[in-house]
């Protein structure tokens, strides 16, 4: 069955670009159909959405990240990637990927712990 | 922007059942999807588009929506159901959380 892993830094300093990748296993990206989402959880808060791709390359992003976002995806690779410039404490949090199917994100990924920090 | 509203919290004795609302303007005409996340682990789909469970979820999970409020009902509660429960609807493009209801079953 499809799956989903996160992988990336886990320590990002203030100001800098964080950069994580979502690789998918089991299935392909570029068979289309789906929404693959990126969405994050401060510690002891909730879950905050980020932004989903399309296979095709198509993005959109929560209107108060977007300016900070950015989303790609590498078919050939079958890989997701998020990267966002100008981190704060505030972007300290676990951070997932997930599948939309039909709406609702029946496959996520573990999740990623990333801390910002000097 | 839309926003989902969730009690906090909301305890159950083990064997009865519980109910985890959340309300939105007009939610009534959105597919509410609801997910459990146990501590340290991600979370998972529980309910979507309303009333439907996704293989393996028990039957004793389920949901109903109506006009400003959606509700996670879960019968026959067990220690094991003990979760954070979040809601979760499509919005003008974008996906919308509620805040999370923390189930205690005591």
């Amino acid at each position: 069955q499809v799956q989903l892993q996160e992988s990336g830094p886990g320590l990002v300093k203030p100001s800098q670009t964080l950069s994580l990748t979502c690789t998918v296993s089991g299935g392909s990206i570029s068979s289309g159909g789906y929404y693959w989402n990126w969405i994050r959880q401060n510690p002891g808060k909730g879950l905050e959405w980020i932004g989903y791709i399309y296979h095709t390359g198509s993005t959109y992003s929560d209107p108060s990240l977007n300016s900070r976002v950015a989303m790609s995806v590498d078919t050939s690779k079958n890989q997701l990637s998020l990267k966002l410039n100008s981190v704060t404490a505030a972007d300290t949090a676990v951070y997932y990927c997930a599948r939309v199917n039909s709406g609702a994100m029946d496959i996520w990924g573990q999740g990623t712990m990333v801390t910002v920090s000097s | 922007s839309y926003e989902l509203t969730q009690p906090l919290s909301v305890s159950v004795a083990p064997g009865q059942t519980a109910s985890v609302t959340c309300g939105g303007k007009n939610i009534g005409g959105k597919n509410v999807h609801w997910y459990q996340q146990k501590p340290g682990q991600a979370p998972v789909l529980v309910i979507y588009r309303g009333n439907n469970r996704p293989s393996g979820i028990p039957e004793r999970f389920s949901g109903s929506n109506s006009e400003n409020t959606a509700t996670l009902t879960i019968s026959r509660a067990r220690a094991g159901d003990e979760a954070d429960y979040y809601c979760q609807v499509w919005d003008s493009n974008s996906v919308i959380f509620g805040g999370g209801t923390k189930l205690t079953v005591l």
